[in-house]
């Protein structure tokens, strides 16, 4: 069975950093792109970065380019999401989500972790 | 970026009703659009992939279909379960986007 587990999120200060991670197994892991996604409450999904199954290349949202980092470690399948310079309107529940094979549709997503961004 | 609209962003409906939400997309897209239905406090869950593919374990009563810049989800009978928010995705260029969602309610 195919599961997908984030962990890390928590309350965090603006300005500051927090590591998200997924941890994926009931499948081969280095065989697929993976992707973050958020959504702040009450609000739609929106798409934050892929990662290919080899680990490079990377793609992200223009909003967060250069702030946040995705990187995976095929050997613990393992995906990771390094978030820094946090703002307010970061505060989102973030899931991954695997790519799938034929479309690149997210057939399997965690059950998310919520990010709050606040003084 | 691609920008993907729906309609009705929210819709009332009864159990065995037949439903259908449309998304537009501001360019051309081929297929590459994916339909995901979403719970409260759930994560999304595929449904529809290339448009018209039903993804492994979903109901034959949902149901795509689409090409290029219009596509419908359509749900045939609506069942108690069905009762959730549907958005759309399109796949075709980076960045990635979702349509903001449709929410369906019971009448």
């Amino acid at each position: 069975e195919v599961q997908l587990v984030e962990s890390g999120g928590g309350l965090v200060q603006p300005g500051g950093s927090l590591r998200l991670s997924c941890a994926a197994s009931g499948f081969t892991f280095s065989s697929y792109w993976m992707h973050w996604v958020r959504q702040a409450p009450g609000k739609g999904l929106v798409w934050v970065a892929r990662i290919h199954s080899d680990g490079y290349p990377t793609i992200y949202a223009d909003s967060l380019k250069g702030r946040f980092t995705i990187s995976r470690d095929n050997a613990k399948n393992t995906l990771s999401l390094q978030m820094n310079s946090l703002r307010a309107d970061d505060t989102a529940v973030y899931y991954c989500a695997r790519g799938g094979p034929l479309w690149n549709d997210f057939d399997y997503w965690g059950q998310g972790t919520l990010v709050t961004v606040s003084s | 970026d691609i920008q993907l609209t729906q309609s009705p962003s929210f819709l009332s409906a009864s159990v065995g009703d037949r439903v259908t939400i449309t998304c537009r997309a501001s360019q051309g897209i081929s297929s590459y659009l994916a339909w995901y239905q979403q719970k409260p406090g759930k994560a999304p869950k595929l449904l529809i992939y290339g448009a018209s593919t039903l993804q492994s374990g979903v109901p034959s009563r949902f149901s795509g279909s689409g090409s290029g810049t219009e596509f419908t989800l359509t749900i045939s009978s609506l069942q108690p379960e069905d009762f959730a928010t549907y958005s759309c995705q399109q796949l075709n260029s980076y960045p990635l986007t979702f349509g903001p969602g449709t929410k369906v309610d019971i009448k």
